[in-house]
């Protein structure tokens, strides 16, 4: 089935540092890929999304480029903020009317 | 953009009671909504997907009995914990994906609901 990996956490960084996590999927077809945020004690918030090859997502700063030939969608900024810090998920959805398939989350702390 | 609310955001009950948790599509009509559960420092394990007027479909493991899902309109589902126990302590979060094309794939998340069973 559908499956996606990404990066184990927890990653630490100093405020304005380059930041990537990387996430990989398998999947049948041509999926949509996700990347969703979780701020302590909330619920999952959309970051941002892709949903064709070579299809670049961006919000906020963060980017994540749909790379069909190696099945990535890698999370990047190049410069965190402490109010950065949260867990993050890449997803995936397949076509139809199937849940998102997470990863397992990458927890993201950012000092000053 | 489209909003999901939960109600309510923390319940803490004793055990053997049953609580029922509200999901809502806002602004948007959800023909699915899906219900996930989250452990602490883990990610979100989908419990069972709802489709309104019929019956939901749980993932293997989820008790049915246990966890009742009801999708009665487009805009409203629920999950009722029934004779909670401690281990049903958890992170409750339901998504509604929106019945028009638009974001057909996408799926909007509410805020959660922390069920603290004592």
């Amino acid at each position: 089935g559908d499956s996606v990996t990404q990066m184990e956490g927890p990653v630490t960084l100093s405020e304005e540092a380059f930041l990537t996590i990387n996430c990989t999927y398998t999947a049948t077809g041509y999926p949509s890929l996700f990347w969703y945020v979780q701020y302590p004690g909330e619920g999952l918030q959309l970051l941002l999304k892709a949903t064709k090859a070579d299809d670049k997502g961006s919000n906020k700063g963060f980017e994540a480029t749909y790379r069909k030939e190696t099945t990535s969608f890698h999370l990047e900024k190049g410069s965190v903020q402490v109010s950065d810090s949260a867990v993050y998920f890449c997803a995936l959805s397949g076509k139809g009317n199937t849940p998102l398939v997470f990863g397992k989350g990458t927890r993201l702390s950012v000092i000053a | 953009g489209a909003v999901v609310s939960q109600h309510p955001s923390r319940v803490i009950c004793k055990s053997g009671t049953s609580v029922k948790i509200e999901c809502r599509s806002l602004d948007f009509q959800a023909t699915t909504m899906f219900w996930y559960r989250q452990f602490p420092k883990k990610s979100l394990m989908l419990m069972a997907t709802s489709n309104e007027g019929s019956k939901a479909t749980y993932e293997q493991g989820v008790e049915k009995d246990k966890f009742l899902i009801n999708h009665a309109s487009l805009t409203l589902s629920t999950l009722t914990v029934t004779s909670a126990h401690p281990e049903d302590s958890s992170f409750y979060i339901c998504s509604a994906r929106e019945v028009s094309s638009g974001h057909l794939d996408e799926q909007f998340f509410g805020p959660g609901t922390r069920l603290t069973v004592l």
